[in-house]
Formats: C-alpha cells, structure tokens, sequence
C-alpha cells in the first residue's frame, strides 16, 4: 500500500514568515513529486513538481526533496494571506505508472 | 492552457436516480481520472482511463461506472444515487511524456447533493 503522509495542520503563521509544508512517502519508486495548491470550495491547481533530488525554486516558493529519508516539501517565503489554502503532496512511481497518490493535505493559514 | 471542463458545478438528486457526470479536456490527454473528496479523507480515486475505451477501477469504484467512448471525454455514471455518494467529484487528465511528468489537471468539480 503506498502512503503519502501530511500533517493535516492547520499550520498557522504570521504575515511575512516561512511556512513549511512537509510530506513522507511510503513507496521507494517514487520518481515524481507534486505540490498542488487547493482553496475552499475550489480544485487543486499544481504549484510546484519535482523529481530530482534538492531545491527547486519558483518564485516565493520551494520545492525541497530527500529521495534517501523519503520526504518533500514546500517552502512558501513572504508568507502572504492570499496563500491561506490547503497543500496536497502527490507523488508517482516511474515504469507506466500514471496514478499519483496524493495525501490528505495540509491546511495553512497565514494571518496579517 | 490546459483545460479541463465539468458538466455541472451543482447538482441535486433524488435517492434512486441515475446520475451522469460529464469530464471533457482539451489538451489531447491519454490519461483521465474520476476523484471524489470528502472532508478529512481526502482525494479518492474512483476510476482512471488511459486511453479510449479503457478503464481501470481506483480505490473505491463501487456504486459507480464510467465511460470513454471518445479522447477527450470521461463520463461519471451512478446507476442508483445513494445518500452517501453525496460528495464532490474531481474530474482530472494527465500526460506523460518526455516532458511531462505526470501532473494532474483539474476540472472545477460538481458538487453532487443526494437527497
């Protein structure tokens, strides 16, 4: 059974700051990795992927990635209330898999 | 851009009724996806197309259908709506390719009531 674990939060930080958003990954053939950005009411948007191992900036944002200890995350820098949502990490395995398996999110709120 | 195009917002149906969901995208995608996603469990994948005609069960395919009849589009078929198939309904496409890494594109969702 593969897994994909977030902490469900909510992750509360001020205006400003760094919010950190991670994920562990049960399965060892993952190859790729998705963040998708979800509002209330709204679908999940992707934000950021990754597949190779370290940092991958884009903007105020930053995918980081540990293939050996099996865990990604997301830095958001300048932390701004319009990116209050909730966070879904996906990951897929390589080898004609298509399916991501997603987690159960993390709720973020970043308050003025 | 992408885009991937969901019948309907909202609907509301009675116990009983049969009740078709329509997934259409525009970007010439293999792969397409049926989610549904409760509060506190998540997206759970129903069923999945890779092609025309194909179809894969995901996680929780009971109570359920689909149908790929052409490329572009992915039907949601419930044969007797139940009240606890009151949910929202992701439709999604993919495509996997040298440049492409598998990320999946969203339609707006249906928010499905069933009364």
């Amino acid at each position: 059974q593969k897994e994909v674990e977030q902490n469900s939060g909510p992750l509360s930080v001020p205006e400003g700051a760094i919010a950190s958003l991670n994920c562990t990954y049960s399965d060892r053939g993952s190859q790729s990795f998705f963040w998708y950005r979800q509002y209330s009411g709204k679908s999940p948007e992707l934000i950021m992927f990754i597949y190779s191992n370290g940092d991958k900036e884009d903007g105020r944002f930053t995918a980081q990635l540990n293939k050996a200890s099996q865990y990604v995350s997301l830095l958001i820098r300048d932390s701004q209330p319009s990116d209050s949502a909730t966070y879904l990490c996906a990951v897929k395995a390589t080898g004609g898999s298509y399916i991501p398996t997603f987690g159960r999110g993390t709720s973020l709120i970043v308050h003025p | 851009d992408v885009k991937v195009t969901q019948s309907s917002r909202y609907l509301v149906k009675r116990t009983g009724e049969k009740v078709f969901l329509e997934c259409v995208q525009d970007m010439d995608h293999e792969n397409m996806f049926w989610y549904r996603q409760d509060p506190g469990l998540g997206l759970r994948l129903i069923y999945f197309s890779y092609d025309v005609k194909m179809k894969e069960k995901g996680d929780i395919p009971e109570g359920y259908s689909v149908s790929r009849e052409k490329k572009e589009r992915f039907s949601l078929i419930l044969e007797s709506a139940s009240t606890n198939q009151t949910s929202m309904y992701l439709c999604a496409s993919s495509l996997v390719s040298k440049r492409h890494f598998g990320e999946l594109f969203f339609g707006e969702g249906s928010r499905l009531t069933v009364l």
